[in-house]
């Protein structure tokens, strides 16, 4: 069965620091992968999506990531964190059009001044 | 820029109460799909629909839970004789194709 595993539940970073956050997921084929940030209280917005191509890829608020099919990760990273960025963040996979989305257990962000 | 809305955003109700959660698409969008995320918990797969049928259901869907678009526009995830441990936000996201999915801000369930 597929599954995502975000091994950081908490991670704490200073304000401007660089941020990195691990993503593993088990699947047999290459799958769709996605971030989304959770704001407390709040709903789930995309940060970026990998479905196929250059392997590094861009999304909003600054933020990137790396697919490595060798290590079967998609990990998060920011260069400089804000303090805005502190949320909960989630890894998910779809494994074909139309499909459910699988989310890992999240990561929570605290930035410290 | 359209969005998926949900209503009402916090809904309590006693136990073996049913409940209606209303989500209402983005217009034109074809794939719809109910999550739900018990507190401190990671989001959960409940449903997905394509097409006027239910395409797939987690084990968690069981009959207390249906799904229906009764006019085109609405999406309602229905809960029969809801349970303690119902109580979660509940998440509608809709899909025009391709694979990204747009998700409502939730509707938090609380069953007393």
């Amino acid at each position: 069965a597929q599954s995502v595993t975000q091994p950081d539940i908490h991670i704490t970073v200073s304000e401007g620091a660089s941020l990195e956050l691990r993503c593993n997921y088990s699947y047999g084929a290459t799958p769709y992968l996605f971030w989304y940030v959770q704001s407390p209280g709040q709903g789930l917005q995309l940060l970026l999506k990998y479905f196929s191509g250059d392997t590094l890829v861009q999304g909003i608020k600054g933020f990137e990531a790396e697919f490595k099919r060798s290590q079967s990760s998609f990990n998060l990273r920011k260069p400089s964190v804000h303090w805005s960025d502190a949320a909960e963040y989630f890894c998910a996979v779809e494994r074909n059009q139309g499909g459910k989305l699988i989310f890992g257990q999240g990561t929570e962000l605290s930035v410290k001044p | 820029e359209p969005e998926v809305t949900q209503t009402p955003s916090h809904q309590v109700t006693q136990m073996g109460q049913e409940v209606i959660l209303r989500c209402v698409p983005i217009s034109n969008h074809l794939y719809f799909y109910w999550y739900r995320q018990i507190l401190g918990q990671k989001v959960e797969f409940l449903v997905s629909f394509y097409n006027n049928e239910i395409s797939e259901k987690s084990e968690i869907f069981d009959d207390q839970f249906s799904v229906e678009r009764p006019d085109g526009s609405n999406f309602t995830l229905k809960i029969r004789s809801t349970k303690l441990e119902d109580s979660a936000m509940y998440f509608c996201a809709s899909m025009p194709g391709g694979y990204e999915q747009y998700f409502g801000p939730g509707t938090r369930l609380t069953v007393t």
